[in-house]
């Protein structure tokens, strides 16, 4: 079965690089994802990875996926205060229906 | 930018009310997707349309929760009657049918239910 793990809570100090690690289980995932939802509002699509792929870089974001372990991990670099927010890891399976299924969250909280 | 609407944002009802939910894909969007999302959890697919026809409902809790998307547009999601454990957040996204990356999911702002 799907089952998609994060741990709860990030602490880090602005300007710093984050680091939000992700684990899932089924390895007919298509694509990874990572949204960004923001206290009382919806997801927003932050990036996202191919499973053939091993790492993406797009602006502050960098995604690392070893199929291997099954780990995905999210690193947000120089790290703002805005980037305060819950950070969601979802997989979409082959021949799945492009249904979602979404880790837990990580509270990432920036600190001044 | 066209956006996912969702109305109403808050709701607050009685238990074994009934309550429904209402979404507005981008235009264009042929697949629709319903999620629940309880504080301190992820979001899990309820129901996802592809135009007026069902695709997935396996997580729908048939008994008390109904979907429509008549038209092949918007969409209603009722749940009758209302359980304190559906005190949650709905959310509602839509996708482009076809291929490629056409499948991104665009989340709407979310409608919270709180069942007292």
């Amino acid at each position: 079965g799907e089952d998609v793990e994060q741990s709860l809570f990030l602490s880090v100090r602005e300007g710093d690089s984050s680091v939000i690690n992700c684990t899932y289980t089924d390895s007919s995932s298509t694509y990874l994802y990572w949204y960004k939802q923001e206290p009382g509002a919806g997801l927003q699509l932050l990036t996202y990875i191919f499973s053939n792929m091993d790492m993406k870089q797009d602006q502050r974001l960098t995604v690392l996926l070893n199929k291997k372990d099954k780990h995905l991990s999210l690193r947000i670099a120089d790290t703002q205060t805005g980037d305060s927010a819950i950070y969601f890891c979802a997989e979409s399976i082959t021949g799945g229906g492009n249904k979602l299924t979404f880790g837990t969250g990580t509270q990432l909280k920036v600190e001044l | 930018e066209a956006e996912v609407a969702q109305s109403p944002r808050y709701k607050i009802t009685e238990k074994s009310q009934a309550v429904a939910f209402w979404c507005d894909p981008i235009s264009g969007h042929a697949t629709l997707y319903w999620y629940r999302q309880i504080l301190g959890q992820g979001p899990e697919l309820l129901v996802q349309f592809q135009d007026e026809s069902v695709v997935d409902d396996s997580q729908l809790p048939k008994d008390r929760f109904s979907a429509e998307r008549l038209k092949g547009v918007d969409s209603t999601l009722k749940i009758q009657p209302a359980e304190l454990g559906d005190s949650a957040m709905y959310l509602c996204a839509s996708s482009l049918a076809g291929g490629g990356f056409d499948y991104e999911q665009y989340f709407g702002p979310g409608t919270r239910l709180t069942v007292t």
